[in-house]
């Protein structure tokens, strides 16, 4: 059935860094991918999306890029900084609903 | 301008019992979907409504059904509970049009707070 992998579990850098987390999904009929963005004992909070017309997406640090082809898209948080710690999750559109990716737990370290 | 409420926050049961969760969406949002996130993992789409109808369906047994008011606001009832029913459950709302006035709103959805339900 449909399905959304998401790599890596976790993630640590440094501030100032980068970090790529990486998502591919399996309904060729996906159109709309975004990224939220979990803190401990907090909703998700949608922080970037993409639809399938589009190959990129930037708001300030954060990029989202998208290839159709190949059924994966990657979210890209550039100068990372300690409250960027959180666990985000990646989904895709199935139906008119949300299929997410089981989270990348990503620490930044000063 | 208040965003998507849910209650009751925290939740206790026992097994064989039934629960019933509350969900009331951001302004001007019409529809409701409902996600349950067991710990350390992704949110899982349980069902969405809109127009008081249940549009689309997870993969979850029949013991979980909802309910959908005029006002958009949305109830969650799980009979015969198991221990495996503890999670968080997420309602997330959404508005059939998008900001461009066009449809396919839909799956830009805004979560709310979440109730912590534990089953004994």
């Amino acid at each position: 059935g449909e399905n959304v992998e998401q790599h890596p579990s976790t993630l640590s850098v440094q501030e100032g860094d980068s970090a790529v987390i990486k998502c591919t999904y399996s309904d060729s009929a996906s159109n709309y991918f975004p990224w939220y963005k979990q803190e401990l004992g907090k909703r998700p909070q949608l922080i970037i999306d993409i639809r399938s017309n589009v190959g990129e997406k930037k708001d300030q640090r954060i990029a989202v890029t998208l290839n159709k082809t190949a059924k994966h898209f990657s979210l890209h948080i550039t100068e990372t900084q300690p409250e960027d710690s959180a666990v985000y999750f990646c989904a895709a559109s199935f139906g008119t609903a949300l299929i997410f990716g089981k989270g990348t737990t990503l620490s930044v370290s000063s | 301008d208040a965003g998507v409420t849910q209650s009751p926050t925290h939740l206790i049961k026992t097994r064989g019992q039934q629960v019933t969760l509350r969900c009331s969406p951001k302004s001007g949002h019409d529809t409701v979907s409902w996600y349950q996130q067991a710990l350390g993992q992704g949110p899982q789409f349980i069902f969405q409504y809109y127009e008081e109808e249940e549009r689309q369906r997870g993969n979850f047994p029949d013991r979980f059904s909802g309910h959908q008011f005029p006002n958009y606001s949305s109830e969650l009832n799980v009979n015969a509970l198991l221990l495996g029913d503890s999670a968080l459950y997420l309602c997330a709302s959404s508005s059939d049009i998008d900001n461009a006035g066009l449809a396919g709103g839909w799956w830009e959805q805004f979560f709310g707070p979440g109730t912590r339900l534990t089953v004994l």
